[in-house]
């Protein structure tokens, strides 16, 4: 049974670097057949895709046109994790935070973490 | 602003069915047949219920059903229990930068 467990601060600064972390157990990163994604929900803007790696041969990203600039998701096979880093962020940015297991279908999810954007 | 787009709220009494709808373009739930739908509870993750517009998941109950017709998504609860309480996101593959797109979610109350 695949699980997902989140971590990261909950607080962040304006302007400064939002950094979460998902533990994959039940699966690997490395997989071939699984894409690894980070989702956020805020009342204000709804369920958000934010992008996803995934493996096939080579290591792949994509991300949402509205935080390409500022957005990256890394895979780390030494801990089989991935992980999501958003800078600059603002009050804008504030919501709760998913990563999920999979492309156009999330079939597995983490528990969510909560980060808010304030000085 | 949502991408797809739902009804705020549906309801139903137990034991009726409901029909939730999405509508997207021709760039995604029209498209292509990579529509998901999710029912998210208070305080919990979404949980993936339907995908690929029919499908559904080991574990999920066959009362939840998906189906697609042009640019318009449908997820169908019949025999509604008040567990199904709970709001429900649909979402779709898009050939836009952004691939994956969400609906602004529609509040289930069971009367």
């Amino acid at each position: 049974q695949v699980q997902l467990q989140q971590s990261g601060p909950g607080l962040v600064k304006p302007s400064q670097t939002l950094s979460l972390t998902c533990a994959i157990s039940g699966d690997s990163v490395s997989s071939n057949s699984v894409v690894w994604t980070w989702i956020r929900q805020s009342p204000s803007r709804g369920l958000e895709w934010l992008g996803r790696t995934y493996y096939r041969s080579k290591w792949y990203n994509d991300y949402a046109a509205s935080v390409k600039s500022r957005i990256t998701i890394n895979p780390d096979t030494s801990k089989n994790q991935f992980s999501l880093q958003l800078n600059s962020v603002t009050p804008e940015d504030t919501a709760v935070y998913y990563c999920a297991r999979g492309g156009y279908a999330m079939g597995v999810w983490g528990q969510g973490t909560t980060v808010t954007v304030s000085s | 602003q949502s991408a797809l787009t739902q009804p705020a709220s549906v309801s139903g009494s137990p034991g009726q069915s409901i029909t939730i709808s999405c509508t997207g373009t021709s760039s995604d739930v029209g498209g292509y047949n990579y529509v998901s739908w999710y029912q998210q509870h208070p305080g919990k993750a979404p949980k993936l219920i339907i995908y690929e517009v029919t499908n559904r998941p080991s574990g999920v109950s066959n009362r939840f059903s998906g189906s697609k017709s042009g640019n318009t998504a449908s997820l169908t609860i019949s025999g509604l229990q008040a567990e199904d309480e709970a709001d429900y996101y649909c979402s779709s593959y898009s050939s836009s930068t952004t691939l994956v797109i969400f609906g602004g979610g529609t509040k289930l109350t069971v009367l």
